[in-house]
Protein backbone atom coordinates (compact mmCIF):
# COMPACT_ATOMS: atom_id res chain seq x y z
CA UNK A 1 0.00 0.00 0.00
CA UNK A 2 1.08 4.14 0.31
CA UNK A 3 1.97 3.58 -3.64
CA UNK A 4 2.95 7.20 -4.93
CA UNK A 5 3.21 7.07 -9.04
CA UNK A 6 4.78 10.16 -10.93
CA UNK A 7 4.58 11.00 -14.32
CA UNK A 8 6.62 11.51 -16.69
CA UNK A 9 9.96 9.64 -15.31
CA UNK A 10 12.23 11.68 -17.63
CA UNK A 11 11.51 14.55 -19.60
CA UNK A 12 13.86 16.12 -22.30
CA UNK A 13 12.75 19.57 -24.00
CA UNK A 14 13.99 22.70 -25.45
CA UNK A 15 14.57 25.60 -23.39
CA UNK A 16 11.37 28.06 -22.82
CA UNK A 17 8.86 25.04 -22.97
CA UNK A 18 6.71 24.39 -19.52
CA UNK A 19 7.00 21.01 -18.48
CA UNK A 20 3.69 19.85 -16.10
CA UNK A 21 5.01 17.01 -14.04
CA UNK A 22 2.08 14.98 -12.05
CA UNK A 23 1.76 13.01 -8.93
CA UNK A 24 -0.90 10.62 -7.73
CA UNK A 25 -1.83 8.67 -4.55
CA UNK A 26 -3.22 5.71 -6.08
CA UNK A 27 -4.27 3.64 -2.69
CA UNK A 28 -4.85 6.33 -0.58
CA UNK A 29 -5.75 10.08 -0.23
CA UNK A 30 -3.36 12.36 0.41
CA UNK A 31 -4.05 15.60 2.09
CA UNK A 32 -0.78 17.10 2.18
CA UNK A 33 1.78 16.35 -0.75
CA UNK A 34 5.64 17.80 -1.25
CA UNK A 35 7.43 18.86 -4.15
CA UNK A 36 11.27 18.34 -3.90
CA UNK A 37 14.19 19.24 -6.09
CA UNK A 38 17.27 17.43 -5.92
CA UNK A 39 20.70 18.06 -7.99
CA UNK A 40 23.52 15.39 -8.56
CA UNK A 41 25.23 13.77 -5.71
CA UNK A 42 22.97 16.30 -2.90
CA UNK A 43 20.25 16.09 -0.74
CA UNK A 44 16.77 16.78 -1.16
CA UNK A 45 15.39 20.61 -1.10
CA UNK A 46 11.66 21.10 -0.23
CA UNK A 47 10.15 23.63 -2.79
CA UNK A 48 6.53 23.31 -1.79
CA UNK A 49 4.07 21.94 0.51
CA UNK A 50 1.27 21.16 -1.01
CA UNK A 51 -2.19 21.24 0.20
CA UNK A 52 -5.54 19.94 -1.34
CA UNK A 53 -7.91 23.06 -2.42
CA UNK A 54 -5.76 25.48 -0.86
CA UNK A 55 -3.01 27.57 -2.11
CA UNK A 56 0.30 25.92 -1.96
CA UNK A 57 3.11 26.94 0.68
CA UNK A 58 6.49 27.75 -1.06
CA UNK A 59 9.67 27.62 0.73
CA UNK A 60 12.48 30.78 1.14
CA UNK A 61 13.93 31.12 -2.55
CA UNK A 62 11.32 29.30 -4.95
CA UNK A 63 9.71 31.24 -7.29
CA UNK A 64 6.24 30.50 -7.35
CA UNK A 65 5.66 32.21 -10.89
CA UNK A 66 8.32 29.64 -12.16
CA UNK A 67 6.98 27.00 -10.37
CA UNK A 68 3.30 26.37 -10.46
CA UNK A 69 1.69 24.11 -8.17
CA UNK A 70 -1.93 22.72 -8.06
CA UNK A 71 -3.69 20.23 -6.31
CA UNK A 72 -6.87 19.83 -7.31
CA UNK A 73 -8.11 16.48 -5.65
CA UNK A 74 -6.98 14.21 -3.04
CA UNK A 75 -4.67 11.91 -5.48
CA UNK A 76 -3.41 14.43 -7.63
CA UNK A 77 -0.65 17.50 -7.35
CA UNK A 78 0.61 18.85 -10.73
CA UNK A 79 3.87 20.94 -11.08
CA UNK A 80 4.29 22.78 -13.48
CA UNK A 81 7.62 24.07 -14.33
CA UNK A 82 7.48 28.05 -17.19
CA UNK A 83 9.57 28.79 -19.47
CA UNK A 84 12.50 26.44 -18.37
CA UNK A 85 16.07 27.01 -18.71
CA UNK A 86 18.77 25.02 -18.20
CA UNK A 87 19.42 25.69 -14.70
CA UNK A 88 16.05 24.65 -13.90
CA UNK A 89 17.11 20.96 -15.45
CA UNK A 90 17.54 18.69 -11.72
CA UNK A 91 15.73 15.71 -11.00
CA UNK A 92 12.11 16.47 -8.86
CA UNK A 93 10.53 14.17 -6.29
CA UNK A 94 7.14 14.27 -5.31
CA UNK A 95 5.49 12.73 -2.06
CA UNK A 96 2.29 12.27 -0.20
CA UNK A 97 1.28 11.95 2.86
CA UNK A 98 -1.39 9.69 4.28
CA UNK A 99 -4.14 12.03 6.41
CA UNK A 100 -5.16 11.18 10.02
CA UNK A 101 -2.13 12.06 12.15
CA UNK A 102 1.33 13.39 12.05
CA UNK A 103 2.68 10.55 12.85
CA UNK A 104 2.24 9.24 9.18
CA UNK A 105 5.56 8.82 6.98
CA UNK A 106 5.42 10.47 3.58
CA UNK A 107 5.59 8.24 0.59
CA UNK A 108 7.66 9.09 -2.43
CA UNK A 109 7.04 8.63 -6.20
CA UNK A 110 9.92 7.75 -8.40
CA UNK A 111 11.11 11.09 -9.53
CA UNK A 112 11.13 13.01 -13.02
CA UNK A 113 14.62 13.75 -14.77
CA UNK A 114 13.97 16.84 -16.16
CA UNK A 115 16.56 18.15 -18.87
CA UNK A 116 16.90 21.36 -20.75
CA UNK A 117 18.61 21.71 -23.99
CA UNK B 1 15.04 25.25 13.08
CA UNK B 2 16.18 21.51 12.32
CA UNK B 3 19.30 20.57 10.96
CA UNK B 4 20.36 16.53 10.12
CA UNK B 5 23.94 16.01 9.60
CA UNK B 6 25.18 12.67 8.08
CA UNK B 7 28.79 12.24 9.18
CA UNK B 8 29.74 10.06 6.55
CA UNK B 9 29.66 11.50 2.53
CA UNK B 10 30.39 7.47 1.48
CA UNK B 11 30.76 4.35 3.39
CA UNK B 12 32.47 1.49 1.31
CA UNK B 13 31.93 -1.84 2.75
CA UNK B 14 32.87 -5.40 1.55
CA UNK B 15 29.73 -8.09 1.41
CA UNK B 16 28.54 -9.77 4.53
CA UNK B 17 30.26 -7.32 6.75
CA UNK B 18 28.47 -5.08 8.95
CA UNK B 19 27.62 -1.30 8.37
CA UNK B 20 26.97 1.76 10.62
CA UNK B 21 25.53 4.70 8.62
CA UNK B 22 26.00 7.62 11.07
CA UNK B 23 23.36 10.64 11.73
CA UNK B 24 22.75 13.54 14.27
CA UNK B 25 20.29 16.19 14.33
CA UNK B 26 19.71 19.28 16.02
CA UNK B 27 16.20 20.57 16.94
CA UNK B 28 14.71 22.87 19.92
CA UNK B 29 11.06 20.92 19.94
CA UNK B 30 10.80 17.18 19.21
CA UNK B 31 10.97 15.70 15.94
CA UNK B 32 10.21 12.46 14.69
CA UNK B 33 13.50 10.33 12.82
CA UNK B 34 13.60 9.03 9.47
CA UNK B 35 15.74 6.69 7.66
CA UNK B 36 15.01 6.79 3.57
CA UNK B 37 17.15 4.65 0.64
CA UNK B 38 17.19 5.82 -2.76
CA UNK B 39 18.45 3.63 -5.93
CA UNK B 40 19.41 5.21 -8.67
CA UNK B 41 17.13 7.49 -10.36
CA UNK B 42 14.22 6.68 -8.08
CA UNK B 43 12.18 8.05 -5.60
CA UNK B 44 12.57 7.41 -1.93
CA UNK B 45 11.81 4.19 -0.06
CA UNK B 46 11.51 4.61 4.14
CA UNK B 47 13.34 2.07 5.60
CA UNK B 48 12.45 3.30 9.58
CA UNK B 49 11.15 5.48 11.73
CA UNK B 50 11.66 6.59 15.21
CA UNK B 51 7.87 8.18 16.77
CA UNK B 52 7.91 7.13 20.39
CA UNK B 53 8.98 4.13 22.28
CA UNK B 54 11.29 1.96 22.14
CA UNK B 55 15.00 3.46 21.17
CA UNK B 56 15.60 0.69 19.31
CA UNK B 57 13.81 0.56 15.48
CA UNK B 58 13.42 -2.11 13.26
CA UNK B 59 12.96 -1.91 9.56
CA UNK B 60 12.88 -3.22 6.73
CA UNK B 61 15.53 -5.31 4.31
CA UNK B 62 17.03 -6.22 7.67
CA UNK B 63 18.00 -2.51 8.83
CA UNK B 64 17.84 -0.65 12.47
CA UNK B 65 18.46 2.35 14.26
CA UNK B 66 18.94 3.24 17.66
CA UNK B 67 17.57 6.45 18.83
CA UNK B 68 19.82 8.63 21.24
CA UNK B 69 18.41 11.51 22.77
CA UNK B 70 21.19 12.42 24.74
CA UNK B 71 23.70 12.61 21.84
CA UNK B 72 20.93 13.72 19.32
CA UNK B 73 21.94 10.31 17.26
CA UNK B 74 19.88 8.05 15.25
CA UNK B 75 22.54 5.59 13.41
CA UNK B 76 22.09 3.32 10.88
CA UNK B 77 22.74 -0.39 11.12
CA UNK B 78 22.82 -3.50 9.40
CA UNK B 79 24.98 -6.53 10.72
CA UNK B 80 25.74 -8.09 7.42
CA UNK B 81 25.43 -6.51 4.08
CA UNK B 82 24.26 -7.26 0.59
CA UNK B 83 25.07 -6.17 -2.77
CA UNK B 84 21.82 -5.30 -3.13
CA UNK B 85 21.60 -2.78 -0.38
CA UNK B 86 24.11 -0.30 -3.12
CA UNK B 87 22.32 3.07 -2.49
CA UNK B 88 22.32 6.24 -0.87
CA UNK B 89 20.61 6.15 2.14
CA UNK B 90 18.88 10.11 3.74
CA UNK B 91 18.17 10.83 7.56
CA UNK B 92 15.18 12.97 7.75
CA UNK B 93 13.79 14.58 10.40
CA UNK B 94 10.07 16.41 11.41
CA UNK B 95 8.99 18.14 14.13
CA UNK B 96 5.99 16.48 15.82
CA UNK B 97 3.85 19.31 15.94
CA UNK B 98 2.92 21.80 13.13
CA UNK B 99 4.95 21.98 9.99
CA UNK B 100 5.10 18.62 8.55
CA UNK B 101 7.69 19.39 5.86
CA UNK B 102 10.83 16.92 6.44
CA UNK B 103 14.45 17.98 6.65
CA UNK B 104 16.93 15.79 4.83
CA UNK B 105 20.81 15.16 5.86
CA UNK B 106 23.12 15.09 3.22
CA UNK B 107 22.90 11.59 2.22
CA UNK B 108 25.53 8.87 2.66
CA UNK B 109 26.50 6.38 -0.19
CA UNK B 110 26.50 2.51 0.68
CA UNK B 111 28.88 0.96 -1.79
CA UNK B 112 29.34 -2.64 -1.24
CA UNK B 113 32.22 -4.59 -2.50
CA UNK B 114 32.24 -8.30 -3.26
Amino acid sequence: GAVVSQHPSRVICKSGTSVKIECRSLDFQATTMFWYRQFPKQSLMLMATSNEGSKATYEQGVEKDKFLINHASLTLSTLTVTSAHPEDSSFYICSAKIGGGDSQPQHFGDGTRLSIL
Amino acid sequence: AQSVTQLDSQVPVFEEAPVELRCNYSSSVSVYLFWYVQYPNQGLQLLLKYLSGSTLVKGINGFEAEFNKSQTSFHLRKPSVHISDTAEYFCAVRIIQGAQKLVFGQGTRLTINP
